[in-house]
């Protein structure tokens, strides 16, 4: 049973270029969070959807960046015009409904580095 | 606005010490609690939870957590650790159960990283 399924794990771009980090959630789950995580801080709630909807983006930054989760294919997280400040660990969790039985399941994260 | 604060960013025991991380939470109303840990290269994974019931929970590999509504926290703790323990911990709460529980969105804390000398 596969889990979270993030990739790349490593992505390096230069600053201006489009970052565009993908996720698979474990079969099953329909629920898609994305996390940031900065040097020295913790995981920064950015974005939550179930397939096809946006959920909740209340951390997301207004601009530059997006998030889907299409009816087929994993959940894209696209940042637009990367600058230096972009630099983090971004992780993505899964869960196959609300509630309180259904923790979420993390992946193992993209890494992007802005030169 | 809720918030998780863990006093311990580093924590250096040698082997068979015992092990007590801080976590204190802001939120005045019903909580969900959550201990992560991330080893070395990996991802993300539960130690425990607390959701009701017996504020006592035990987690896997040993690991358990007191949760004392009174202090607003939930500290981990473990008798004895090991070197493989070496990891970053994370405590994290989901205050979204007073209004049906209807996200499992998850605040967390910055992280402690625990180093076990053996």
């Amino acid at each position: 049973n596969a889990g979270v399924m993030q990739n790349p794990r490593h992505l390096v771009r230069r600053r201006g270029q489009e970052a565009r980090l993908r996720c698979s959630p474990m079969k099953g789950h329909s629920h898609v969070y994305w996390y940031r995580q900065l040097p020295e801080e913790g995981l920064k709630f950015m974005v939550y959807l179930q397939k096809e909807n946006i959920i909740d983006e209340s951390g997301m930054p207004k601009e530059r960046f997006s998030a889907e989760f299409p009816k087929e294919g994993p959940s894209i997280l696209r940042i637009q015009q990367v600058v230096r400040g972009d630099s983090a660990a971004y992780f993505c969790a899964s869960s196959p409904r609300t509630g309180n039985d259904s923790p979420l399941h993390f992946g193992n994260g993209t890494r992007l580095t802005v030169t | 606005a809720q918030s998780v604060s863990q006093h311990n960013h580093h924590v250096i025991l040698s082997e068979a010490a015992s092990l007590e991380l801080g976590c204190n939470y802001s939120y005045g109303g019903t909580v969900n609690l959550f201990w992560y840990v991330q080893y070395p290269g990996q991802h993300l994974q539960l130690l425990l939870k607390y959701f009701s019931g017996d504020p006592l929970v035990k987690g896997i590999k040993g690991f358990e957590a007191e949760f004392i509504k009174s202090k607003f926290s939930f500290n981990l703790r473990k008798p004895s650790v090991q070197w493989s323990d070496t990891a970053e911990y994370f405590c994290a709460v989901n205050a979204g159960v007073s209004y049906g529980g209807a996200t499992n969105k998850l605040i967390f804390g910055t992280g402690t990283l625990l180093a076990v000398q053996p």
